[in-house]
């Protein structure tokens, strides 16, 4: 099924701790993105890429690092987790960056700081 | 600044009881306004997106409208599976076009 797997689906992770959430779309297209969801918040963007070998900071990138090696992929990553990353983790991708098409949403990661 | 208000907050419905979702939004130019559903536990889900004041978009008990400050998700006659969370987003040239959401109304219908 073409679409957007993101792994884990689910972490713990201790404090000052470095870790890694994967993204991977088999749709070809080429935007991608990464929200947090916080209830009352809504989702807000972190990074974004437009293609592969570009990246962008989005609202709120602090804390967080990304990369676009190739098409499919599209890695967060957290070098030293803060309790107040805590928080449900989105990829999306959409086929162009301009915002003119909707975006492909995968199922997210549950990520618990402590 | 860009932004997206979603009201009410919440909303609950006795099913075949209709009613509209609010999304007023603030964006220099707007270049299109979508509405996504978001069941628990899952990604948010594409409905449809408008583009010009005066459009609409149907699918099954959904109705979306636009007009230059606000979009409306009309819903007729609700069943329980249409119990989510809606959220409206815009593209804003802040972050080079991408889409910033409002916080959503979450929706429950009761048989």
């Amino acid at each position: 099924i073409a679409g957007i797997t993101q792994a884990p689906t689910s972490q713990i992770l201790a404090a000052g701790r470095r870790m890694t959430l994967r993204c991977t779309q088999d749709m070809r297209h080429n935007a991608m993105y990464w929200y947090r969801q916080d209830l009352g918040l809504g989702l807000r963007l972190i990074h974004y890429s437009n293609t592969a070998g570009t990246t962008g900071k989005g609202e709120v990138p602090d804390g967080y690092s990304v990369s676009r090696a190739n098409t499919d992929d599209f890695p967060l990553t957290l070098a030293s987790a803060v309790p107040s990353q805590t928080s449900v983790y989105f990829c999306a991708s959409s086929p162009s960056g301009t915002g003119a098409y909707g975006y492909t949403f995968g199922s997210g990661t549950r990520l618990t700081v402590v | 600044e860009d932004q997206v208000t979603q009201s009410p907050e919440a909303l609950r419905l006795q099913e075949g009881e209709s009613s509209s979702l609010n999304c007023s939004y603030t964006v220099s130019g707007l270049r299109g306004l979508f509405w996504y559903r978001q069941d628990p536990g899952k990604g948010p889900e594409f409905l449809f997106t408008l583009y010009s004041a005066g459009e609409e978009k149907e699918k099954e008990r959904l109705k979306a409208t636009l007009t230059k400050k606000e979009s409306f998700l009309h819903i007729t006659a609700p069943k329980p599976e249409d119990s989510a969370t809606y959220l409206c987003a815009v593209p804003t040239m802040e972050y080079g076009n991408k889409l910033v959401f409002g916080a959503g109304t979450i929706l429950r219908v009761k048989s």
